[in-house]
């Protein structure tokens, strides 16, 4: 079946550094990708999206990339900030379909 | 801002309960959605919802009904908790979009059920 799978279950960086978390997905007819964002207790933010048309875009101090030949996604955060400790993951789009496919996330831990 | 509100944050429940879990958007969105949220597994879609009356199952829907009366409000019945129903569940609105339009889908902040 589908999957959707991030590459580090932790990943942690020092306050300042530019922060890349990695997504790999399985069906070659994903047609819509997302990032978001989850902090403690809350439910998932959107942060960025990006179309397979697609192979960079770019939001503030947030840079996503796709790779279609790989099937992979990465979301890169640029001078991370406390603010940016969260659970991220990836979701693919089923296309033409309304479901989607999420990763299980990478928890970024940012370094004072 | 697009809000998306769940009725409980923390809920508990004995085992062979009847559960309502409630979640409302206040966004006109055509679209709405139910999710689990289980350690290692992601979100997994349970129902969904693209109108009014109108509900299909997604991966998951085993132990669970829905109910949407109304365009805004969609209801996830867990008909008699079992404890392997305990976890986070995620509530998620979207327009319908259509064409090149990708709707994005917008999540209130979960309901963690325990079931004892």
């Amino acid at each position: 079946g589908e999957s959707v799978g991030l590459h580090l279950p932790t990943l942690s960086v020092q306050e300042g550094d530019n922060s890349i978390i990695n997504c790999a997905y399985s069906n070659s007819a994903s047609d819509y990708f997302i990032w978001y964002k989850q902090e403690s207790g809350k439910g998932p933010q959107f942060i960025i999206d990006i179309r397979s048309n697609m192979d960079k875009r770019q939001g503030q101090r947030v840079t996503v990339l796709l790779n279609k030949t790989v099937k992979h996604l990465s979301l890169q955060i640029a001078a991370t900030q406390p603010g940016d400790s969260a659970v991220y993951f990836c979701a693919t789009r089923r296309s033409g379909t309304y479901k989607y496919i999420f990763g299980t996330g990478t928890r970024l831990k940012v370094l004072a | 801002d697009v809000k998306v509100t769940q009725s409980s944050r923390y809920l508990v429940k004995r085992t062979g309960e009847k559960v309502f879990l409630e979640c409302v958007q206040d966004m006109d969105h055509e679209n709405m959605f139910w999710y689990r949220q289980d350690p290692g597994l992601g979100l997994r879609l349970i129902y969904f919802s693209y109108d009014v009356k109108m509900k299909e199952k997604g991966d998951i829907p085993e132990g669970y009904s829905v109910s949407r009366e109304k365009k805004e409000r969609f209801s996830l019945i867990l008909e008699s908790a079992s404890t392997n129903q305990t976890s986070m569940y995620l509530c998620a609105s979207s327009f319908r979009g259509g064409g090149l339009a990708v709707p994005s889908q917008y999540f209130g902040p979960g309901t963690r059920l325990t079931v004892t």
